[in-house]
């Protein structure tokens, strides 16, 4: 199996502008979870899908970030408006079900001017 | 709520074994872990422990757990330049009457190493 892969490995865009970063979890692996790295906050989880549902999406930081699972070999992580406090490196990670193990994506290095 | 710990920095020279350490406050971690981030890289899993274990060994790497005081650490021995990264402490408790089931991280502590 490749890993968890994520696109774009870079994003720069314009504030305001729409984002979406994308993620193809480990085949057969049941969660799926978004993490947000800064070098002020250090990792923090954003949300996370058990078989596609959202379970927990307490840590989207507001109503601009939206993330879904349409199936289980993708997910999507959206932000309309980009604002540049939304810099960060974005990682997505897959766990199989029942073991206490994430892989993580190389991530995404989002960057908002 | 919870919250993991651990220092910033580390330098070792090459051969040395480093200790990083970690402490956590959640009671209830089931599972502690360690991360290695390579610079423009992902997280990579290293190795775990479950709470009910004090040790654990892997070839150069050794996890030792104080459950009494909350403190992880991680022991590299003959520390290579190749393990120059920044390492993660994690914690989890898996699964939960909430049905929670996240990692909560440290901020990392950047392991430089000297040729």
């Amino acid at each position: 199996d490749a890993g968890v892969i994520q696109s774009p490995r870079h994003e720069v865009t314009e504030m305001g502008q729409e984002v979406t970063l994308r993620c193809k979890p480990i085949s057969g692996h049941d969660y799926l979870f978004w993490y947000r790295q800064t070098m002020m906050r250090g990792l923090e989880l954003l949300i996370y899908f058990n078989n596609n549902v959202p379970i927990d999406d307490s840590g989207m930081p507001e109503d601009r970030f939206s993330a879904k699972m349409p199936n289980a070999s993708f997910s999507t992580l959206k932000i309309q408006p980009s604002e540049p406090r939304d810099s960060a490196v974005y990682f997505c990670a897959s766990s199989p079900t029942g073991a206490a193990e994430a892989f993580f994506g190389q991530g995404t290095r989002l960057t908002v001017v | 709520g919870e919250d993991v710990e651990q220092s910033l920095f580390l330098s070792v020279r090459e051969g040395d074994s480093s200790v990083i350490n970690c402490t956590y406050t959640d009671s209830s971690s089931t599972y502690l872990y360690w991360y290695k981030q390579e610079p423009g890289a992902g997280l990579q899993l290293l190795t775990y422990i479950f709470s009910n274990m004090d040790m654990k060994q892997d070839q150069r790497l050794t996890v030792l757990l104080n459950k009494k005081d909350k403190h992880l650490s991680l022991r590299i021995a003959d520390t290579q330049t190749g393990d120059s990264a920044i390492y993660f402490c994690a914690e989890s408790n898996g699964y939960s009457g909430a049905g929670s089931y996240q990692l909560t991280f440290g901020k990392g502590t950047k392991l430089s190493v000297i040729p």
